[in-house]
């Protein structure tokens, strides 16, 4: 089975001001994703940043970055320039290539952008 | 591209009621999928669908649930006899199959909740 922890409930982060929010997961899959996934209040969904495990290069989108470490089981995402708007839950995904795509979701971490 | 669109947004019912959530995925999306969401937590998979085929159940899904997806287009989930314990958010997503990396498309997602 697999499981994706987030040890991180709640954050905070000054307007402006850089924030890592860690993840890991585990899993006996040699190939798979990872995912950033944002919900900000009573808003739906969205996806953030997405890794392929096969790729030791981590994956950058604009002011989002992971910084992907695969032996120890790791996927952190650090938000560059914090801004009002990345104010939102922020759920850490695997998804398994077998058998149906299945997502696996952490448990979530709060953050706050602080004005 | 209109999003995966979820109807209705919030449901109250009584104890012992059945209720039926509707989602319509992205109109290219052959794969559906259904997530149950508790209050702090992540979202749970319950099931998904490719086409018209369910292909593979959770656990957590028990007998009182039951999804549909008839034409391979929207999909319906009904719970059966409802108990408070299934007050939650539920989740739609869609996705395109064919692309080993292709994320989630999430809905607003159906909020329940059981008095």
């Amino acid at each position: 089975a697999q499981t994706v922890t987030q040890s991180q409930p709640e954050m905070s982060v000054q307007e402006a001001e850089t924030v890592t929010l860690s993840c890991t997961y585990d899993t006996s899959e040699s190939n798979y994703y990872l995912f950033w996934y944002k919900q900000p209040p009573s808003r739906q969904m969205i996806l953030v940043i997405r890794q392929e495990a096969y790729k030791q290069q981590n994956a950058t989108e604009n002011r989002f970055s992971v910084n992907f470490q695969k032996a120890a089981k790791s996927f952190s995402l650090k938000i560059s320039d914090s801004q009002l708007g990345d104010t939102a839950m922020y759920f850490c995904a695997f998804m398994k290539l077998r058998a149906g795509n299945q997502f696996y979701f952490g448990t979530g971490t709060s953050l706050t952008v602080i004005p | 591209d209109t999003g995966v669109s979820q109807d209705p947004r919030h449901k109250i019912t009584k104890r012992g009621q059945n209720v039926t959530f509707r989602c319509d995925p992205i109109s290219e999306h052959n794969r559906l999928y259904w997530y149950r969401q508790t209050l702090g937590q992540g979202p749970e998979f319950l099931t998904y669908f490719q086409n018209e085929a369910q292909l593979e159940k959770s656990r957590l899904l028990s007998d009182r649930f039951s999804a549909e997806r008839p034409k391979g287009s929207f999909s319906t989930l009904e719970i059966q006899r409802t108990e408070q314990g299934d007050s939650a958010m539920y989740l739609c997503a869609s996705s395109v199959g064919t692309a080993y990396n292709s994320p989630l498309h999430f809905g607003n997602g159906t909020r329940l909740t059981v008095t």
